[in-house]
């Protein structure tokens, strides 16, 4: 089954405590990104990835750290994570041909509190 | 300024009938997509429906539609005959050519109520 797949789902730590929040797509799929959303301010985007060893800053980078070393896995990082990280975060994927249809792909979603 | 504006923050539509959720965009790209998603409240994001700056006529899927009003800056999504698994949060979404973002709106909840 096409799927991407993030992990862990729910995910509860306190201020200053690195964490990885892993993503992998089955599809063969050159893009990648990732998104937080937050209520009134919809989905924005933090990173994206063109493919393997390609990453470029979305609207709101900031706190976040990425790697793309395999096609298939595009982690997000959180090297200090600090109370306004907490959010619903979700990894996407898409075929990376230059098409403005090209669908996007979400995974599940992450909820991650910062205490 | 905003990419995609989503004014309507709720929205209650009675089971069976029809109802439009609002989306406008801006971009100066001649070329550019529209995308609509899901999502329930179990929260994973559902693709729903495709709209092309150089498409001659409005994506349907099902009971949806976009009414895409090119000159306007406009791509509401109709949802027909209403149900009560339509009851979801609604996001409008673009993609430019010359870009690799992708922009959402801060969505629309939408109740059917029975």
């Amino acid at each position: 089954e096409a799927q991407v797949t993030q992990n862990p789902r729910y995910l509860i730590t306190v201020t200053g405590k690195k964490l990885t929040v892993t993503c992998s797509q089955n599809m063969n799929h050159e893009y990648m990104s990732w998104y937080r959303q937050d209520p009134g301010l919809g989905l924005r985007q933090i990173y994206y990835s063109m493919n393997v060893e390609v990453t470029d800053k979305g609207d709101v980078p900031e706190g976040y750290k990425v790697s793309r070393k395999e096609k298939r896995n595009f982690p997000l990082i959180l090297e200090s994570p600090s109370p306004n990280q907490t959010s619903l975060y979700f990894c996407a994927s898409r075929p990376g041909r230059d098409l403005v249809k090209n669908i996007q792909y979400f995974g599940a979603g992450t909820r991650l509190s910062v205490l | 300024a905003q990419k995609i504006t989503q004014t309507q923050p709720g929205m209650f539509v009675q089971e069976k009938e029809a109802v439009t959720l609002d989306c406008t965009y801006d971009t100066s790209d001649p070329s550019y997509g529209l995308f609509w998603y899901k999502q329930p409240s179990s929260g994973e994001m559902i693709f729903l429906i495709y709209q092309g700056s150089y498409d001659q006529q409005n994506a349907t899927e099902g009971r949806y539609s976009l009414n895409f009003q090119k000159a306007r800056k406009s791509a509401n999504l109709v949802i027909s005959a209403s149900q009560l698994g339509d009851s979801a949060m609604y996001f409008c979404a673009m993609r430019e050519n010359t870009g690799n973002q992708f922009y959402f709106g801060t969505g629309t909840s939408l109740t059917v109520i029975p």
